[in-house]
C-alpha cells in the first residue's frame, strides 16, 4: 500500500531558529501534498497544498515567508518553520494522494514539534 | 455553516454498545468520503471509504444520504480498542480536502 515517510517525528528547537521537516512518498508519486497542522484536541487544519515544480497554495491565514514550502520532486515535500517561536509548537502532519479522490490519502506519521 | 460538521462528542459507551456518528457536508457536488480514525498524538488512518450504496467491513458500517447530505458511521459490539476520534473527509471533486472536527469516542468496560 502507499507509505508516506515523515521526518524528524519529533523535534525541539530554540525560539528564532528554523526547522525542516520531510515529507517522502515511498512507493508512488506524488504531484500533490498536502501539510496539516494540529494543536491539542483539535481538528486538523489545512495549511497549504504542496505542488510539485510550482508554488504552493497556502490557506487564508498562513504566512507564507512563515512556512516555507518546497516540492522539488515527486516524491518528496519538505515545510521549513522559519524564526520559529513558541506558538508554532504543534502537530504538523504531511499527506499525498494516491489516487486523486477515490482512495483516501494517507498520511506520514507527523512531527511534534517543541519551539521553547 | 461549515463545510464538514460533526458531534465533537464525546461518546462515551459500554463495550460490546453499538454507536452511530453522522456528519454533514455543505457542499453538495462532493464526490469522494471517507472516514478516518486517529488515536491520541498519532497521525489519522483511513478506516473505510463511503461508497453511494454503503459499505461495510467486519463491525463498521458506512452509509452516504446524499439527498440529506450526511454520511454515517456504525460501530457494532464496541471493542476497548475502538476507542478513537473518528474524523469525518469530504473531498469535492477538484477542490481541497475538507477534514471534520472528529467525533471523540471512549469505550468502557
Amino acid at each position: 500500500g502507499a507509505v508516506v515517510s515523515q521526518h524528524p517525528s519529533w523535534v525541539i528547537c530554540k525560539s528564532g531558529t528554523s526547522v525542516k521537516i520531510e515529507c517522502r512518498s515511498l512507493d508512488f508519486q506524488a504531484t500533490t501534498m498536502f501539510w496539516y497542522r494540529q494543536f491539542p484536541k483539535q481538528s486538523l487544519m489545512l495549511m497549504a497544498t504542496s505542488n510539485e515544480g510550482s508554488k504552493a497554495t497556502y490557506e487564508q491565514g498562513v504566512e507564507k515567508d512563515k512556512f516555507l514550502i518546497n516540492h522539488a520532486s515527486l516524491t518528496l515535500s519538505t515545510l521549513t518553520v522559519t524564526s520559529a517561536h513558541p506558538e508554532d509548537s504543534s502537530f504538523y502532519i504531511c499527506s499525498a494522494e494516491e489516487d486523486r479522490g477515490l482512495y483516501g490519502y494517507t498520511f506520514g506519521s507527523g512531527t511534534r514539534l517543541t519551539v521553547v | 455553516r461549515k463545510e464538514v460538521e460533526q458531534d465533537p462528542g464525546p461518546f462515551n459507551v459500554p463495550e460490546g454498545a453499538t454507536v452511530a456518528f453522522n456528519c454533514t457536508y455543505s457542499n453538495s457536488a462532493s464526490q469522494s468520503f471517507f472516514w478516518y480514525r486517529q488515536d491520541c498524538r498519532k497521525e489519522p488512518k483511513l478506516l473505510m471509504s463511503v461508497y453511494s450504496s454503503g459499505n461495510e467491513d467486519g463491525r463498521f458500517t458506512a452509509q452516504l444520504n446524499r439527498a440529506s447530505q450526511y454520511i454515517s458511521l456504525l460501530i457494532r459490539d464496541s471493542k476497548l480498542s475502538d476507542s478513537a476520534t473518528y474524523l469525518c473527509v469530504v473531498n469535492p471533486s477538484g477542490f481541497k480536502t475538507i477534514f471534520g472536527a472528529g467525533t471523540r469516542l471512549f469505550v468502557k468496560a
